[in-house]
């Protein structure tokens, strides 16, 4: 079966570095994606990795490990505006076809 | 990126009745995907849809109570069919990017309400 895992919730501190974790078991992978989303709006798409390593996008960065499973999502020099929900996303394809399956998502509080 | 929009932004219904939910993108598009949020939930895929031909349901979806159509590149709608208070989520409308990541981009999303 498809099964993805995040934390429910964290807290960090305005400044700091925070690093929200993913774990998946799925079949057919062809990428993992991040995205955030304010409450009440739309996902906004932050990253995408396929292969393992580090993408860097100023504050954001994506680390992915196929063979483990794992990918992180890394805020740098948080800022009050970073508290959201980030979801975690890997997209599957079967056939011709590609699909997202989505984690529960981690909502992240940034405080003073 | 593409602009999705997508009506009604918001709605409030009675059980029993139905609603179409109708997303319009800015450009031609493929693929378009329809996701159900429920209130503290992350996303669940409904349905992928491609122009001129049948949508795709995922595990848990039917055509009856959700019926889609995707009549041209640009435009679906959702249906949601003889609601029940269960079905009271967001529903949003995605659609892929052109590059070679395949990204989806959402729409706004339509807030529905089942009293």
């Amino acid at each position: 079966g498809q099964n993805i895992d995040q934390p429910t919730e964290m807290t960090a501190t305005e400044g700091a570095i925070v690093q929200i974790n993913c774990t998946y078991q799925t079949s057919g992978f062809n990428g993992l994606f991040w995205y955030q989303q304010h409450a009440g709006e739309a996902p906004t798409f932050l990253s995408y990795n396929v292969l393992d390593g580090l993408e860097e996008k100023g504050r954001f960065s994506s680390f992915l490990s196929r063979s483990k499973g794992y990918s992180y999502l890394l805020l740098k020099e948080l800022q009050m505006k970073d508290s959201a929900s980030y979801l975690c996303a890997v997209q599957t394809r079967m056939d011709s076809s590609y699909k997202l399956i989505f984690g529960s998502g981690t909502r992240l509080l940034v405080r003073p | 990126s593409a602009v999705i929009s997508q009506k009604p932004s918001r709605d409030i219904c009675q059980r029993g009745t139905s609603l179409t939910i109708q997303c319009q993108v800015d450009s031609q598009v493929t693929m378009m995907f329809w996701y159900r949020q429920q209130p503290g939930q992350s996303l669940t895929l409904i349905a992928t849809a491609n122009q001129g031909s049948e949508a795709t349901y995922e595990s848990g979806f039917v055509i009856d109570k959700f019926p889609i159509s995707r009549p041209n590149l640009t435009f679906s709608t959702l249906t949601v069919s003889n609601m029940s208070p269960e079905d009271s989520s967001i529903y949003l409308c995605s659609v892929e990017g052109d590059g070679v990541t395949y990204e989806q981009y959402f729409g706004p999303g339509t807030r529905l309400t089942v009293t």
